[in-house]
């Protein structure tokens, strides 16, 4: 099936600074990728869709000029969290369609931000 | 909007027990509904998904049944395994190529 990696898969920052988390489909051409957010033991929550060529759609409550979306190419799109606070420390998990029209997803592993 | 409640967990259950899991959704129109996987420390996985009133979807011995009269996609097994234990995602999409809404999650916990 089709893989979707993220990079990295782990991360501890001091709070304060900026981290960007890579999500890239490996073996196929995503127009549209989907963030969302999944703090222990809660489901995941739609932060935003990434589009290639154009600017992301923001969820409501989501801070667009702290989590910064980039889809730069058809195989990246990047999250950049712009000064990290304890709060934001959570799971962070990229996804998606393979295929425009189909509604099936490939997940990234998720990378988990830690925030001191 | 659309939306997702599935049986709050924690579940345990013994190897070889009958698991049921279930899953009730709100949506317009006709959405595709999905269950997904997540093992300790992994990311999600499909594990079976329909597309449509009356499609069963099965995988590894898990199925569930879209049933449209009474918005439900209930996850059935009807011997778990402890390889089985992981948090269980009802889902479902309007269409194709929007995001996923997510239920709350129903963690499994199969003890030998």
């Amino acid at each position: 099936g089709a893989v979707v990696s993220q990079h990295p898969s782990w991360v501890i920052c001091k709070s304060g600074t900026s981290v960007k988390i890579e999500c890239r489909s490996l073996d196929f051409q995503a127009t549209t990728m989907f963030w969302y957010r999944q703090f222990p033991k809660q489901s995941l929550m739609l932060m935003a869709t990434s589009n290639e060529g154009s600017k992301a759609t923001y969820e409501q409550g989501v801070e667009k000029d702290k989590f910064l979306i980039n889809h730069a190419s058809l195989t990246l799109s990047t999250l950049t969290v712009t000064s990290a606070h304890p709060e934001d420390s959570s799971f962070y998990i990229c996804s998606a369609p393979v295929l425009a029209g189909v509604d099936e997803q490939f997940f990234g592993p998720g990378t988990r931000l830690t925030v001191l | 909007g659309d939306s997702v409640t599935q049986m709050e967990g924690p579940v345990t259950l013994s190897e070889e027990a009958f698991l049921t899991i279930n899953c009730t959704y709100t949506a317009t129109g006709y959405p595709s509904l999905f269950w997904y996987v997540q093992y300790p420390g992994e990311g999600l996985q499909l594990l079976l998904k329909a597309t449509k009133a009356d499609d069963k979807g099965s995988n590894k011995g898990f199925e569930a049944t879209y049933r449209k009269e009474t918005t439900s996609f209930h996850l059935e097994k009807g011997s778990v395994q402890v390889s089985d234990s992981a948090v269980y995602f009802c889902a479902l999409t309007p269409s194709g190529n929007t995001p996923l809404v997510f239920g709350k999650g129903t963690r499994l916990s199969v003890i030998a």
